[in-house]
């Protein structure tokens, strides 16, 4: 129940694309999912955040969507460019006290964006 | 710069030996995780520590031991090493508060045993 599901593994697309990268959770109790980017010799990085009180996101080129009764949201990234080229990993976290969250993370959706 | 800093950067060691990595939080951030990054499984949560204490426990093996200090930094402790603990490990602290909640993530330790 506490697996976060992610598709697909790999991805290509050419300069101007839209990728689309999906996620699936079982637990009805995570209330926080955010996307992390992660380029090569680097830790993830936080990309962009949603509540399921919302069914999408937009901050620049990225939207995330959500569809709370499926229990999936997923990531877009509009006029992708070759500097989006990264791994991507959704995550789900339950939010608790002021102490701390425990976060869920997809296995990692690896994009090439081609010139 | 995520503020997260992680010694060594690279660690080769043969197998059977124990080494220690290290991770100093950003400033303020009362609260660590470890995450351990392999090609076939991802990002697998080990465990969390907020202001000195456990907080929560992951896929961490008996093998391995953390622990943060009242300085905040945290250290986290492999041993009897395998072949398979060769992964990179990444620390994460946390700024704690309500209503935020994000991770950032250090440059990672490349362990590789031999």
């Amino acid at each position: 129940q506490q697996q976060v599901k992610q598709s697909p593994q790999s991805l290509i697309v050419q300069k101007g694309g839209i990728p689309i990268i999906n996620c699936a959770y079982e637990n009805t109790a995570f209330d926080y999912f955010p996307w992390y980017q992660q380029f090569p010799g680097k830790g993830p990085a936080l990309l962009i955040a949603i509540r399921p009180d919302v069914s999408e996101k937009k901050e620049g080129r990225f939207t995330i969507s959500f569809n709370k009764s499926a229990k999936q949201f997923s990531l877009h990234i509009m006029d992708s460019q070759p500097g989006d080229s990264a791994t991507y990993f959704c995550a789900a976290t339950l939010s608790r006290d002021n102490y701390g969250q425990n976060f869920v993370f997809g296995p990692g959706t690896r994009l090439s964006v081609l010139p | 710069d995520s503020g997260v800093t992680q010694t060594p950067k690279h660690l080769i060691t043969a197998t059977g030996q124990r080494v220690t990595l290290r991770c100093s939080p950003r400033s303020g951030d009362l609260s660590v995780y470890w995450y351990q990054q392999s090609l076939d499984q991802g990002l697998q949560f080990l465990i969390q520590y907020y202001n000195g204490e456990e907080r929560a426990k992951g896929n961490i093996l008996e093998r391995f031991s953390a622990q943060q200090f009242p300085d905040l930094h945290s250290e986290l402790n492999l041993s009897s090493l395998e072949l398979g603990d060769s992964a990179l490990y990444f620390c994460a602290s946390s700024p704690v508060a309500a209503g935020v909640e994000k991770l950032f993530f250090g440059s990672g330790t490349q362990l590789s045993v031999l």
